[in-house]
């Protein structure tokens, strides 16, 4: 198994653009989070789904954050518009409903907004 | 609900030396509990986790942890560290009863220094 798939692994952005990150879970696993980390909040999390439905977003920070999983391997997160304090490493992570083995985490996505 | 409280935020050490990461958590029923450790610039990975059975647990790269429920702790262990066990260590918990309650409660963090 390849693991949980994120891209892109860095992303370097003007401020007020759009920033769409991506990820791919674990084949079989029906439980997806997305989670951000910086130096001075460490790890929140934003959102998470079960089975492809978005389950808690009271993590999401603003409106301008947004969340989708149109299907069971694919979720994306979306910044419009961005601002320099999104600037943060952005994981996923999926895990099974069934059986509770953790959290498999991608590698994150080093996001900067300039 | 659980709760997670790292007690360290930061330890630093000199290599070869023994260590303890210290969690203690808080639950009103049953848990499972996890390590998980970040090296610099990378994802968490999964260190150890206990779910049944024996009370000590052995986890990767010679971590071992043991869970103590009188004491609600899953303190974490290494009788030797290496300059390469430099990294971040996340607490993390969830309760048993599955389905949505498997969701992950993690610790703040406690990053562990191994001087030479």
């Amino acid at each position: 198994d390849a693991g949980v798939i994120q891209s892109p692994r860095h992303e370097v952005t003007e401020m007020g653009q759009e920033v769409t990150l991506r990820c791919k879970p674990i084949s079989g696993h029906n439980s997806l989070f997305w989670y951000r980390q910086t130096m001075m909040r460490g790890l929140e999390l934003l959102i998470y789904f079960n089975n492809n439905v978005p389950i808690d977003d009271s993590g999401m920070p603003e409106d301008r954050f947004s969340a989708k999983m149109p299907n069971a391997s694919f979720s994306t997160l979306k910044i419009q518009p961005s601002e320099p304090r999104d600037s943060a490493v952005y994981f996923c992570a999926s895990s099974s409903l069934t059986r509770n083995y953790g959290y498999t985490f991608g590698s994150g996505t080093r996001l900067t907004v300039v | 609900a659980q709760s997670v409280t790292q007690l360290d935020s930061q330890v630093p050490v000199f290599e070869e030396a023994p260590v303890e990461l210290r969690c203690n958590y808080s639950s009103s029923v049953s848990v499972y509990l996890f390590w998980y450790v970040q090296y610099p610039n990378q994802g968490l990975q999964l260190l150890l986790k206990y779910l049944s059975g024996s009370t000590l647990v052995k986890g990767i790269n010679g971590f071992e942890a043991e869970f103590n429920k009188s004491q609600t702790s899953f303190h974490l262990r290494k009788p030797s560290v290496h300059i390469s066990d430099t990294a971040e260590y996340f607490c993390a918990v969830s309760d048993r009863r599955g389905g949505s309650n498997y969701k992950l409660t993690f610790g703040k963090g406690t990053l562990l220094t191994v001087n030479p």
